[in-house]
């Protein structure tokens, strides 16, 4: 029982590359997130999905974009990295939208943006 | 508007002593309430959740939590911590009107000191 597998878990990007985070959950949950956390800032929404084929845009979408073409996979792509995305990026899955079981989150991935 | 506050970025507490960590929040409709921990370099787990019913909310690892609806807190309390506690403490909160987003306060890191 994987839970939610997050990959990798260390990255270095340059300025102005690209990459994609890639998050995997083996539960059946529908519902899926993507978290950046900043020091002192807490957790911020990215992207989050209901399902396989629907995303929407959390707080902070900016500079990001989100697939969900099957229920298991829902991979982060940035584009033209910034040094403000330096960050640990959480991505997140709940079955019923996480009020009844709250979210079951993968180990995080930390990037750094140079 | 809509806020989620922990003002106490970091609480020292000796061992077998007993903590409170607080966080207050802001909201004009109901809200669900969630307290998560977060241990280094590891994803947040679920350690409690007020969604409603009784006020007294029992958790995992011996934490309980209070909803005090007049004083729109959450706070979290253990009579007595272990070395094991030390790590980052998060309140997150939905708003009833905000569908499926979760928004996080800033985290309290708990240190349990020998």
């Amino acid at each position: 029982n994987a839970g939610v597998t997050q990959t990798p878990k260390f990255r270095i990007l340059k300025i102005g590359q690209s990459m994609t985070l890639q998050c995997t959950q083996d539960m059946n949950h529908n519902y899926m997130y993507w978290y950046r956390q900043d020091p002192g800032m807490g957790l911020k929404l990215i992207y989050y999905s209901v399902g396989a084929g629907i995303t929407d845009k959390g707080e902070v979408p900016n500079g990001y974009n989100v697939s969900r073409s099957t229920t298991e996979d829902f991979p982060l792509r940035l584009e033209l990295a910034a040094p403000s995305q330096t960050s640990v990026y959480f991505c997140a899955s709940s079955k019923t939208g996480g009020l009844d079981y709250g979210y079951t989150f993968g180990s995080g991935t930390r990037l750094t943006v140079v | 508007a809509q806020s989620v506050t922990q003002l106490d970025s970091q609480v020292p507490v000796f061992e077998e002593a007993p903590v409170e960590l607080r966080c207050n929040y802001s909201s004009s409709v109901s809200v669900y309430l969630f307290w998560y921990v977060q241990y280094p370099n590891q994803g947040l787990q679920l350690l409690l959740k007020y969604l409603s019913g009784s006020t007294l909310v029992k958790g995992i690892n011996g934490f309980e939590a209070e909803f005090n609806k007049s004083q729109t807190s959450f706070h979290l309390r253990k009579p007595s911590v272990h070395i094991s506690d030390t790590a980052e403490y998060f309140c997150a909160v939905s708003f009833t009107n905000t569908g499926n987003q979760f928004y996080f306060g800033t985290g309290t890191s708990l240190t349990v000191i020998p």
